[in-house]
Protein backbone atom coordinates (compact mmCIF):
# COMPACT_ATOMS: atom_id res chain seq x y z
CA UNK A 1 0.00 0.00 0.00
CA UNK A 2 0.94 3.65 0.16
CA UNK A 3 3.63 5.09 2.41
CA UNK A 4 5.48 8.04 3.68
CA UNK A 5 8.82 8.03 5.36
CA UNK A 6 10.12 11.13 6.66
CA UNK A 7 13.46 11.63 8.40
CA UNK A 8 13.31 11.13 12.47
CA UNK A 9 13.65 14.42 14.57
CA UNK A 10 14.17 16.34 16.51
CA UNK A 11 15.74 18.54 14.48
CA UNK A 12 17.18 21.37 16.31
CA UNK A 13 18.82 24.34 14.76
CA UNK A 14 19.49 27.96 15.03
CA UNK A 15 17.56 30.96 13.85
CA UNK A 16 18.53 31.80 9.92
CA UNK A 17 20.05 28.12 9.87
CA UNK A 18 18.64 26.53 6.08
CA UNK A 19 16.46 23.40 7.14
CA UNK A 20 15.52 20.55 5.41
CA UNK A 21 13.33 18.15 5.74
CA UNK A 22 13.63 14.60 3.65
CA UNK A 23 10.55 13.12 2.75
CA UNK A 24 10.18 10.06 0.08
CA UNK A 25 6.79 8.35 -0.67
CA UNK A 26 5.60 4.46 -2.08
CA UNK A 27 2.37 4.65 -3.98
CA UNK A 28 0.51 3.32 -7.09
CA UNK A 29 -0.83 6.00 -9.16
CA UNK A 30 0.09 9.60 -9.28
CA UNK A 31 -0.82 11.10 -5.57
CA UNK A 32 -0.46 14.93 -4.54
CA UNK A 33 1.80 15.52 -2.16
CA UNK A 34 1.65 17.47 0.73
CA UNK A 35 3.12 19.24 3.99
CA UNK A 36 1.31 20.19 7.11
CA UNK A 37 2.42 21.76 9.86
CA UNK A 38 0.94 21.62 14.23
CA UNK A 39 2.85 24.10 15.72
CA UNK A 40 2.57 23.56 19.61
CA UNK A 41 -0.76 23.81 21.07
CA UNK A 42 -2.54 24.05 17.76
CA UNK A 43 -4.13 22.34 15.17
CA UNK A 44 -3.11 20.57 11.74
CA UNK A 45 -2.73 23.06 9.31
CA UNK A 46 -1.98 22.72 5.09
CA UNK A 47 1.62 24.42 5.02
CA UNK A 48 2.20 23.59 0.98
CA UNK A 49 0.81 21.13 -2.06
CA UNK A 50 1.97 19.79 -4.96
CA UNK A 51 -0.88 17.61 -7.67
CA UNK A 52 2.01 16.83 -10.09
CA UNK A 53 5.56 15.37 -10.90
CA UNK A 54 7.66 18.62 -10.61
CA UNK A 55 5.11 20.98 -9.30
CA UNK A 56 6.86 23.56 -6.66
CA UNK A 57 4.99 24.28 -3.91
CA UNK A 58 5.94 27.14 -1.31
CA UNK A 59 4.63 29.21 1.80
CA UNK A 60 5.65 30.68 4.20
CA UNK A 61 9.10 30.98 2.45
CA UNK A 62 9.30 26.98 2.73
CA UNK A 63 9.61 24.92 -0.31
CA UNK A 64 8.93 21.47 -1.66
CA UNK A 65 8.86 19.88 -5.62
CA UNK A 66 7.37 16.71 -6.44
CA UNK A 67 10.13 14.62 -7.70
CA UNK A 68 8.74 12.03 -9.49
CA UNK A 69 11.77 10.28 -10.37
CA UNK A 70 13.27 10.38 -7.02
CA UNK A 71 9.75 9.69 -4.89
CA UNK A 72 10.34 12.34 -3.08
CA UNK A 73 8.97 15.83 -1.67
CA UNK A 74 11.68 17.27 0.94
CA UNK A 75 10.53 20.08 2.53
CA UNK A 76 13.47 23.61 2.40
CA UNK A 77 13.62 26.86 4.53
CA UNK A 78 16.57 29.24 3.81
CA UNK A 79 16.29 31.14 6.23
CA UNK A 80 14.78 29.50 9.92
CA UNK A 81 12.94 31.57 12.71
CA UNK A 82 12.24 30.46 16.05
CA UNK A 83 8.73 30.84 14.81
CA UNK A 84 8.89 27.68 12.78
CA UNK A 85 9.75 25.28 15.29
CA UNK A 86 7.19 22.99 15.14
CA UNK A 87 6.66 19.47 14.20
CA UNK A 88 6.41 18.53 10.23
CA UNK A 89 4.34 15.80 8.52
CA UNK A 90 4.68 14.93 5.11
CA UNK A 91 1.74 13.14 3.39
CA UNK A 92 0.26 11.98 0.20
CA UNK A 93 -3.38 11.82 -0.75
CA UNK A 94 -4.68 9.05 -2.91
CA UNK A 95 -7.61 9.33 -5.48
CA UNK A 96 -10.50 9.69 -2.87
CA UNK A 97 -8.07 12.24 -0.86
CA UNK A 98 -7.53 10.13 1.90
CA UNK A 99 -4.40 11.25 3.58
CA UNK A 100 -1.39 9.02 4.20
CA UNK A 101 1.39 11.16 6.57
CA UNK A 102 4.62 10.77 7.70
CA UNK A 103 5.95 9.91 11.31
CA UNK A 104 6.05 13.85 11.82
CA UNK A 105 9.84 15.20 11.91
CA UNK A 106 10.14 17.96 14.95
CA UNK A 107 11.83 21.37 14.17
CA UNK A 108 13.60 22.98 17.25
CA UNK A 109 15.13 26.71 16.65
CA UNK A 110 16.72 28.25 19.12
CA UNK A 111 17.13 31.44 19.40
CA UNK B 1 -16.01 31.97 7.93
CA UNK B 2 -16.25 29.07 11.07
CA UNK B 3 -13.70 26.59 10.75
CA UNK B 4 -13.99 22.72 11.66
CA UNK B 5 -14.93 22.65 14.88
CA UNK B 6 -14.92 19.26 17.14
CA UNK B 7 -16.70 18.20 20.86
CA UNK B 8 -15.71 18.05 23.22
CA UNK B 9 -12.05 19.02 23.24
CA UNK B 10 -10.99 16.30 26.42
CA UNK B 11 -12.59 13.31 26.88
CA UNK B 12 -11.80 11.04 30.39
CA UNK B 13 -13.38 7.60 30.35
CA UNK B 14 -13.25 4.02 31.93
CA UNK B 15 -12.22 1.22 30.38
CA UNK B 16 -15.62 -0.34 28.97
CA UNK B 17 -17.53 2.55 28.94
CA UNK B 18 -19.01 3.85 25.31
CA UNK B 19 -18.01 7.24 23.94
CA UNK B 20 -19.20 9.58 21.26
CA UNK B 21 -17.11 12.30 19.23
CA UNK B 22 -18.52 15.02 17.57
CA UNK B 23 -17.60 16.86 14.13
CA UNK B 24 -18.59 19.69 12.67
CA UNK B 25 -16.91 20.40 9.26
CA UNK B 26 -17.11 23.36 7.18
CA UNK B 27 -20.72 24.36 5.36
CA UNK B 28 -20.13 23.18 1.86
CA UNK B 29 -17.65 20.95 2.50
CA UNK B 30 -19.27 17.45 1.05
CA UNK B 31 -15.86 15.21 2.04
CA UNK B 32 -15.25 14.84 6.00
CA UNK B 33 -12.47 12.29 6.96
CA UNK B 34 -11.78 11.03 10.80
CA UNK B 35 -7.94 11.02 11.58
CA UNK B 36 -6.22 9.27 15.01
CA UNK B 37 -3.69 10.98 15.94
CA UNK B 38 -1.10 8.88 19.13
CA UNK B 39 2.20 8.13 20.29
CA UNK B 40 2.71 4.58 19.11
CA UNK B 41 1.05 5.10 15.89
CA UNK B 42 1.19 8.63 14.36
CA UNK B 43 -1.31 9.92 12.40
CA UNK B 44 -4.04 7.56 11.03
CA UNK B 45 -6.83 7.50 8.76
CA UNK B 46 -9.86 6.00 9.93
CA UNK B 47 -13.23 6.80 7.88
CA UNK B 48 -14.02 8.82 5.04
CA UNK B 49 -17.56 10.46 3.85
CA UNK B 50 -17.85 11.71 0.47
CA UNK B 51 -21.72 13.11 0.19
CA UNK B 52 -24.26 10.76 0.32
CA UNK B 53 -21.97 7.79 -1.12
CA UNK B 54 -21.13 4.73 1.22
CA UNK B 55 -18.54 5.92 3.79
CA UNK B 56 -14.48 4.37 3.55
CA UNK B 57 -14.62 2.47 6.31
CA UNK B 58 -11.14 0.81 5.61
CA UNK B 59 -8.77 2.59 8.49
CA UNK B 60 -11.46 1.66 11.43
CA UNK B 61 -9.09 -0.58 13.77
CA UNK B 62 -12.05 -2.67 15.11
CA UNK B 63 -15.51 -3.36 14.99
CA UNK B 64 -15.83 -1.13 18.23
CA UNK B 65 -15.14 1.69 16.05
CA UNK B 66 -18.43 3.43 14.18
CA UNK B 67 -19.10 6.10 12.64
CA UNK B 68 -22.24 8.35 10.43
CA UNK B 69 -22.87 11.76 9.15
CA UNK B 70 -26.05 13.08 9.25
CA UNK B 71 -27.71 14.92 6.46
CA UNK B 72 -23.93 15.18 4.71
CA UNK B 73 -22.86 17.49 7.77
CA UNK B 74 -22.33 16.93 11.32
CA UNK B 75 -20.61 13.47 11.96
CA UNK B 76 -20.16 11.39 15.15
CA UNK B 77 -17.49 8.71 15.61
CA UNK B 78 -18.38 5.90 18.66
CA UNK B 79 -16.40 4.13 20.23
CA UNK B 80 -17.76 1.55 22.09
CA UNK B 81 -16.43 -0.52 25.19
CA UNK B 82 -12.67 1.61 25.12
CA UNK B 83 -9.52 0.42 25.63
CA UNK B 84 -6.42 2.15 27.00
CA UNK B 85 -4.72 1.82 23.54
CA UNK B 86 -7.97 4.20 22.12
CA UNK B 87 -6.56 6.44 23.97
CA UNK B 88 -5.33 9.50 21.32
CA UNK B 89 -6.51 12.80 20.18
CA UNK B 90 -9.49 12.09 17.49
CA UNK B 91 -9.31 14.48 14.33
CA UNK B 92 -11.53 15.59 11.89
CA UNK B 93 -11.04 17.56 8.59
CA UNK B 94 -13.39 18.47 5.74
CA UNK B 95 -12.56 19.56 2.28
CA UNK B 96 -14.27 19.95 -1.11
CA UNK B 97 -14.60 17.06 -3.67
CA UNK B 98 -11.69 17.60 -5.59
CA UNK B 99 -8.79 14.96 -4.41
CA UNK B 100 -5.95 17.72 -4.79
CA UNK B 101 -8.09 20.57 -2.16
CA UNK B 102 -6.86 20.98 1.53
CA UNK B 103 -8.02 19.45 4.54
CA UNK B 104 -9.29 21.57 7.62
CA UNK B 105 -8.61 20.23 10.25
CA UNK B 106 -10.26 20.93 13.84
CA UNK B 107 -8.71 21.06 17.14
CA UNK B 108 -9.22 17.50 17.24
CA UNK B 109 -10.72 15.58 20.55
CA UNK B 110 -8.48 14.71 23.29
CA UNK B 111 -9.71 11.17 24.41
CA UNK B 112 -8.21 9.45 27.62
CA UNK B 113 -9.30 6.13 28.51
CA UNK B 114 -8.31 4.88 32.11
Amino acid sequence: GDSVTQMEGPVTLSEEAFLTINCTYTATGYPSLFWYVQYPGEGLQLLLKATKADDKGSNKGFEATYRKETTSFHLEKGSVQVSDSAVYFCALSDSWGKLQFGAGTQVVVTP
Amino acid sequence: GAGVSQSPSNKVTEKGKDVELRCDPISGHTALYWYRQSLGQGLEFLIYFQGNSAPDKSGLPSDRFSAERTGGSVSTLTIQRTQQEDSAVYLCASSTRDRAQTQYFGPGTRLLVL
